[in-house]
C-alpha cells in the first residue's frame, strides 16, 4: 500500500525559504520509472505542478519557478524534499506530494493529504 | 507553454450525464488524465490515458480525446460526484500541465 505525507512549516515570512518533506512508503524511489512530484494549490484556485524527481535522479521543474525550486531525494529515508526560495504571499496554498505511476504516461496515481503553507509577515 | 482550457462550471441533475471538456492544441495527440477533488481533500485520479479507469473508480466515469478536445463523461451522476475536476497532460517540453478546473454541481 502506497502512502505519502507532507510535512513542513505552516507559516513562513516573505523572502524566507520554504522546505517541505514528503515521506512515503510502499514503493522505492530507487526503482527506474518511479517518481514523486510536488503540486500546489492556492486557496480557491487550480492545481499547479511544481517539480518532479525520478528514481534515476532525473529532475523536472516548472519553468516559471525553476530558479527558485530545488527537489532532492533521500532513498534511505524514503523522503523527497522540496525547497522554494524567496517566498511571497502569492506562494500561499496547499502543497501536495504525489506518486508518479510507472509507465509511458506521467500520471499521479496517489497523493498525500497536503500541507497548508501561509506566507505572511 | 502548453495550455489547457476547462469550463469553470458544469451543472447537472442527478441521474443525468455530465460532460466536462478540456481544450488544448492538438490534445488528441497526447494522453490526458482526469482528477476529482472534493472540498478539503486531495485530488483522486479517476481517468488516465484518455479513457482508462483506475481500480475502484465506478464505470460511470469515462473519457475520450480527439482533435482539440478531451472529455470526461460521468453517466448517471450521483450527488457524491459533486466536486472539482482537473485535466492534466505531460507536454512536449517535459512539463506537467493542469487545466483550470471545472466545478461540477449536482
Amino acid at each position: 500500500q502506497i502512502t505519502l505525507k507532507e510535512s513542513g512549516p505552516t507559516l513562513v515570512k516573505p523572502t524566507q525559504t520554504l522546505t517541505l518533506t514528503c515521506t512515503f512508503s510502499g514503493f522505492s524511489l530507487s526503482t527506474s520509472g518511479v517518481g514523486v512530484g510536488w503540486i500546489r494549490q492556492p486557496p480557491g484556485k487550480a492545481l499547479e505542478w511544481l517539480a518532479l524527481i525520478h528514481g534515476d535522479d532525473d529532475k523536472r521543474y516548472r519553468p516559471s519557478l525553476k530558479s527558485r525550486l530545488t527537489i532532492t531525494k533521500d532513498t534511505s529515508k524514503n523522503q523527497v524534499v522540496l525547497t522554494l526560495t524567496n517566498m511571497d504571499p502569492v506562494d500561499t496554498g496547499t502543497y501536495y506530494c504525489a506518486h508518479r505511476q510507472i509507465g509511458d504516461s506521467l500520471i499521479f496515481d496517489l497523493w498525500g493529504q497536503g500541507t497548508m503553507v501561509t506566507v505572511s509577515s | 507553454s502548453y495550455m489547457l482550457t476547462q469550463p469553470p462550471s458544469v451543472s447537472v441533475a442527478p441521474g443525468q450525464t455530465a460532460r466536462i471538456t478540456c481544450g488544448g492544441n492538438n490534445i488528441g495527440g497526447i494522453s490526458v488524465h482526469w482528477y476529482q477533488q472534493k472540498p478539503g481533500q486531495a485530488p483522486v485520479l479517476v481517468v488516465y490515458d484518455d479513457s482508462d479507469r483506475p481500480s475502484g473508480i465506478p464505470e460511470r466515469f469515462s473519457g475520450s480525446n480527439s482533435g482539440n478536445t478531451a472529455t470526461l463523461t460521468i453517466s448517471r451522476v450521483e450527488v457524491e460526484d459533486e466536486a472539482d475536476y482537473y485535466c492534466q497532460v505531460w507536454d512536449s517540453t517535459g512539463s506537467v500541465v493542469f487545466g483550470g478546473g471545472t466545478k461540477l454541481t449536482v
